[in-house]
């Protein structure tokens, strides 16, 4: 089973902030917290990952809160384009051991509307 | 381009027959790894290599096979005995069984 939970659904202005919350309360001090998004009929798209400290990249930003029992993905500014499912993923990356596969739960689906 | 490239885009399988699934990467990655998604669904894990020549069962392996004879390429077969074939299908990459995992575009199987 998925070790996260996210709202089934959020809607968001074009243009504004997009806030994606993700719950992973059970989460080990080796795991990290991976987010990805899949717009319709397309394989998924790898967005941003984090362990403890926050992170930013061209696409996103990642918040995760100091006890690091939850987590924040930011889109600065949704465009129409954003409109996917976005997935919240916890797993551990040491090198050796982890047979590495994702496990995907239901995700979030983002509809941003103009 | 380095990229995953999933063939065929769509395909149909009659009753009781095997189809192959391709998957080729060009990104000099070496874990693959199939998926599947049911409709409304995550994904799940099919089968998964760290290696060539070395591959392990994921959560639902029944009804499928795999192959692993060159770093490029890790074809997918939905075997007769897999009742439900009918999913989208996802193959990914990574440059370790550690790294981040990126996707092709995904063959959609449907039964005649």
């Amino acid at each position: 089973d998925a070790k996260t939970t996210q709202p089934p659904s959020m809607d968001c202005a074009e243009g504004r902030a997009a806030n994606l919350p993700c719950n992973h309360s059970t989460i080990s001090g080796n795991e990290y917290v991976y987010w990805y998004r899949q717009i319709h009929s397309q394989g998924p798209q790898y967005i941003i990952h984090g362990l403890k400290n926050n992170e930013t990249n061209e696409m996103a930003s990642l918040i995760i809160t100091e006890d690091r029992k939850s987590s924040t993905l930011i889109l600065p500014h949704a465009t129409l384009r954003d409109t996917a499912v976005y997935y919240c993923i916890v797993r551990v990356a040491p090198y050796g051991g982890s047979q590495g596969n994702l496990i995907f739960g239901k995700g979030t689906k983002l509809s941003v509307k103009p | 381009d380095g990229g995953i490239t999933q063939s065929p885009k769509y395909l149909f399988r009659k009753e009781g027959q095997n189809v192959t699934l391709s998957c080729e990467q060009n990104l000099n990655h070496d874990a693959m790894y199939w998926y599947r998604q049911d409709p409304g669904q995550g994904l799940r894990l099919i089968y998964y290599s760290q290696i060539v020549n070395d591959f392990q069962k994921g959560d639902i392996a029944e009804g499928y096979s795999v192959s692993r004879e060159k770093k490029e390429s890790f074809p997918l077969t939905v075997t007769s005995a897999q009742k439900n074939p009918t999913a989208f299908y996802l193959c990914a990459s990574s440059t370790t069984p550690q790294g981040i995992q990126y996707f092709g575009a995904g063959t959609r199987l449907s039964v005649l």
